[in-house]
């Protein structure tokens, strides 16, 4: 079955306190990983696009890294303006329906000033 | 990227009655999403909206009660119909990119008392 999941939950770090965002997936025929941002009553914001093991992407405090398997979202000395929820979703290429995507249920990132 | 606006912002309606939802692109694009989104939650995709042609429902959702419209590449609508409090949600629409990344509305907050 075709999954997205997100690790951890939720996540509290202190300010400057560098960590982690997980994003496991069981797609076949995967066309692209990308991370989001959400903040509280907004849409996701679009972070990255990761097309192929061993791929990474920065963007000030926050990098992505993508496996086989996996991807992580790091983030190094976080700000307290970098609270928000962090959103994962992969595209996979369906011969009969096209493009499909699929979200995992997302990473609340607390930083505590 | 696409700018997208969503109308209403919130909205709070009766059990039994209907609320048509907005979403305005800045640009032309193929592929626009509905989503819905409970609190605290992930997005569950509730129907792509094809131009032209009627949307492609997901598992669960059904044209008699979220019909949509796509009359054009920059304009969709998104009708909740005999609303009850299960509707309360946020939903969203999004586009999608030359790169698949997508871009997503801000949200309409509807609460169905």
């Amino acid at each position: 079955e075709d999954q997205v999941t997100q690790s951890p939950e939720a996540l509290r770090l202190q300010e400057g306190e560098s960590s982690s965002l997980n994003c496991s997936y069981t797609v076949s025929g995967l066309r692209g990983l990308f991370w989001y941002r959400q903040d509280p009553g907004k849409g996701p914001e679009f972070l990255f696009t990761l097309y192929s093991a061993g791929e990474e992407k920065e963007k000030e405090r926050l990098k992505a890294t993508l496996t086989k398997k996996e991807s992580f979202l790091h983030i190094t000395a976080p700000k307290p303006e970098d609270s928000a929820t962090y959103l994962c979703a992969v595209r996979r290429l369906d011969a009969n329906t096209g493009n499909q995507f699929y979200f995992g249920t997302g990473t609340s990132l607390t930083v505590i000033p | 990227s696409a700018v997208i606006s969503q109308k209403p912002s919130r909205d709070i309606c009766q059990r039994g009655t209907s609320l048509t939802i907005q979403c305005q692109v800045d640009s032309q694009v193929t592929m626009m999403f509905w989503y819905r989104q409970q609190p605290g939650q992930s997005l569950t995709l509730i129907a792509t909206a094809n131009q032209g042609s009627e949307a492609t429902y997901e598992s669960g959702f059904v044209i008699d009660k979220f019909p949509i419209s796509r009359p054009n590449l920059t304009f969709s609508t998104l009708t909740v119909s005999n609303m009850s409090p299960e509707d309360s949600s946020i939903y969203l629409c999004s586009v999608v990119s030359s790169g698949y990344e997508q871009y997503f509305g801000p949200g309409t907050r509807l609460t169905v008392t």
